[in-house]
């Protein structure tokens, strides 16, 4: 069965640079969800998408933007990058009412 | 807001046994799902086993079952006749019955078994 594709699986960055995650949910999943999880913590949600509005926001710095678009893909981009950032995210994809399935990450190493 | 507890940071069972973990939750919200979801070390994100709060009947999944308690707000895991592969990092998880809610995950629980 088809899973959540995120690219790329790694990514390393200077400090202040900008980086764009790109995230393809499972065929016909209309909601996207962000999460960012710091060494040795639990995911903390970002944001999310329901047919290419935002749905929900969590504690996503202004720093960061993303949106969804028209194939339901979904970027990330995140700017003025500083060492806090370094985490990995995920995005999950699902159905309305059903559960979330989570994409592989990309690992983000600000240096 | 909604919160999860999970109190057990490391928890270690032996090949074959059967261990639990324990979650808690805090919610004024009647409609809601509760959720695993384990992380190997791959960090891959995977989900476990689902119970939908309306539902009084426990969930299972082949070796993993929960004991729900929704007046006691508790959400417990079981895992029967453990295997090395379920060694990974076991998150308890919340989320409203909405059409597009976020998870609220708890603190996690690092299950190791050994051989």
């Amino acid at each position: 069965a088809a899973g959540v594709i995120q690219s790329p699986r790694h990514l390393i960055k200077e400090k202040r640079e900008t980086a764009t995650l790109k995230c393809y949910p499972i065929p016909r999943h209309d909601t996207v969800y962000w999460y960012q999880q710091g060494p040795g913590q639990d995911p903390q949600f970002l944001i999310s998408f329901y047919e290419k509005m935002q749905s929900d926001k969590g504690s996503i710095p202004d720093r960061f933007s993303a949106q969804q678009f028209s194939d339901y893909h979904s970027e990330l981009n995140m700017s003025s990058l500083e060492l806090g950032d370094s985490a990995l995210y995920f995005c999950a994809s699902s159905l309305p009412f059903h559960e979330q399935f989570f994409g592989p990450g990309t690992r983000l190493t600000v240096l | 807001a909604q919160t999860v507890t999970q109190s057990q940071p490391e928890m270690s069972v032996q090949e074959a046994e059967t261990v639990t973990l324990s979650c808690t939750y805090d919610t004024s919200e009647s409609n809601y799902y509760l959720f695993w979801y384990k992380q190997p070390p791959s960090r891959q994100m995977i989900l476990v086993i689902r119970q939908e709060a309306y539902k009084q009947q426990n969930a299972t999944e082949n070796r993993f079952s929960v004991n729900f308690q929704k007046a006691a707000k508790s959400f417990s895991l079981k895992i029967s006749d453990s295997q090395l592969g379920d060694t990974a990092m076991y998150f308890c998880a919340f989320m409203k019955k909405s059409n597009t809610d976020k998870l609220i995950f708890g603190t996690g629980t690092r299950l190791q078994v050994f051989p």
